[in-house]
């Protein structure tokens, strides 16, 4: 049975950096892709990045410039940085399986951790 | 950027009753691009169609998904009680590759 598990601060000052953790037991992080996703009642639902083993990556233009999305594949987890947060990152940040066969879907998800952005 | 519509915003119906939700695109993508996913409050999404119209495992064949181009549509045939949820479409390609709708909350009328 596959699970994911966010982990780090709940609470990040202005400008400064958003640094989490997804820790994945059931399933090696090397065999699938794997994304960050986040909630916030303004925003809905927002894809942030995906990742494949060590190097494949691709980001939302609209964060492109801010995150910072890897694989640490000794540890079996995936780490999510966003930099220059705003009130604006405020959001739950989850991580979750990526499919990108046929039907490309978001099929395991974390519990989600909550990121709230103040001072 | 192709932008995902749902409608409508809130749908109440009675238990047994047939949801149909829509999920329209501002532009036409690959059908086997569109899936869709059930949220309750304070859990993660869970995938319930993918490829339009494939449904994720376990999930039960109440559900179902259709369309193409720019039309979609989940059905759910017979609600249950644990049905209420939000609901929410979500499309692969073009930039960003991933991009959700804003939902339809299926509540209990």
């Amino acid at each position: 049975q596959v699970q994911l598990q966010e982990s780090g601060p709940g609470l990040v000052r202005p400008s400064e950096t958003l640094s989490l953790t997804c820790t994945v037991s059931g399933e090696s992080v090397t065999s699938y892709y794997w994304s960050w996703i986040r909630q916030s009642p303004g925003k809905g639902l927002e894809w942030i990045a995906y990742m494949y083993r060590s190097g494949t990556t691709n980001y939302n233009p609209s964060l492109k410039s801010r995150v910072t999305v890897s694989v640490e594949t000794s540890r079996n987890q995936l780490s999510l940085r966003l930099s220059s947060v705003t009130a604006a990152d405020t959001a739950v940040y989850y991580c979750a399986r990526t499919l990108m066969g046929d039907g490309k879907s978001f099929d395991i998800w974390g519990q989600g951790t909550l990121v709230t952005v103040s001072s | 950027e192709i932008v995902l519509t749902q409608s409508p915003g809130t749908l109440s119906l009675s238990p047994g009753e047939r949801a149909t939700l829509s999920c329209r695109a501002s532009q036409s993508f690959g059908s086997r691009s569109l899936a869709w996913y059930q949220q309750k409050p304070g859990q993660p999404p869970r995938l319930l169609i993918y490829a339009a119209s494939r449904r994720a495992t376990g999930i039960p064949d109440r559900f179902s998904g259709s369309g193409s181009g720019t039309d979609f549509t989940l059905t759910i045939s017979r609600l249950e009680p644990e049905d209420f949820a939000v609901y929410y479409c979500q499309k692969y390609g073009d930039s960003p590759l991933f991009t959700f709708g804003p939902g339809t909350k299926v509540d209990i009328k």
